[in-house]
């Protein structure tokens, strides 16, 4: 069976502190993807990356970086200089899997709050 | 840059009676899909649909749910007889290939039954 964790469900920061979202995963398969969203408070969700199984390289994008590491079943999400605007939910999501391809499994989120 | 639209953004209905959730999925894409999120939990897969046919449902897609395509642009969710628990924002999303290449999630529809 497939599973999401977000253990954080809270963090709260002053703005332009760090913040680190954790996400743990469990798979049997070797194929699959990764997914970070994010929900505003208006409610719709806002797609920031996927990414495959087999592409374990860390990116930067902006102010945002990503933490892949498969041995230890995580992705995590940094978000650097948090701003106000970055106040939302963010979700992460499994999808891609045997039998259960076009399914995402979402964690719980973790609701971060940034504080001028 | 393509998108899935929803309508309504917002629904209100009252309990028993029938609703129809409508969503326009980006033009070439195959797979589509209806997501459910009760209020402050996390987003919950309902069903797939993909040439015509439920690929997949969840336990939470019960009888009282139905999905159609019934023209070549709509999707939609049908909840015959609403209940208090079905208050929720329902995602649509489509997406171009099986493997989730492509996934494009609608703004959403806030459906509450009073």
């Amino acid at each position: 069976a497939q599973k999401v964790t977000q253990a954080q469900t809270e963090i709260s920061v002053v703005e332009k502190e760090d913040v680190t979202l954790d996400c743990v995963y469990e798979t049997r398969d070797t194929t699959y993807y990764l997914f970070w969203y994010k929900q505003p408070p208006s409610g719709e969700l806002v797609f920031l990356i996927r990414r495959n199984s087999f592409d374990e390289q860390n990116e930067i994008s902006g102010r945002y970086s990503w933490n892949f590491q498969k041995s230890t079943s995580s992705f995590n999400f940094t978000i650097t200089a948090s701003q106000v605007v970055d106040s939302a939910v963010y979700f992460c999501a499994l999808g891609g899997v045997t039998d259960s391809w076009g399914k995402l499994q979402f964690g719980a989120g973790t609701q971060v709050v940034v504080t001028p | 840059e393509p998108e899935v639209t929803q309508t309504p953004s917002h629904q209100v209905t009252q309990m028993g009676q029938e609703v129809i959730l409508r969503c326009v999925p980006i033009s070439n894409h195959l797979y589509f899909y209806w997501y459910r999120q009760i209020l402050g939990q996390k987003v919950e897969f309902l069903v797939s649909f993909y040439n015509n046919e439920i690929s997949e449902k969840s336990e939470i897609f019960d009888d009282q749910f139905s999905v159609e395509r019934p023209d070549g642009s709509n999707f939609t969710l049908k909840i015959r007889s609403t209940k208090l628990e079905d208050s929720a924002m329902y995602f649509c999303a489509s997406s171009v290939t099986e493997s989730t290449y492509g996934y494009t999630f609608g703004s959403g529809t806030r459906l509450t039954v009073v």
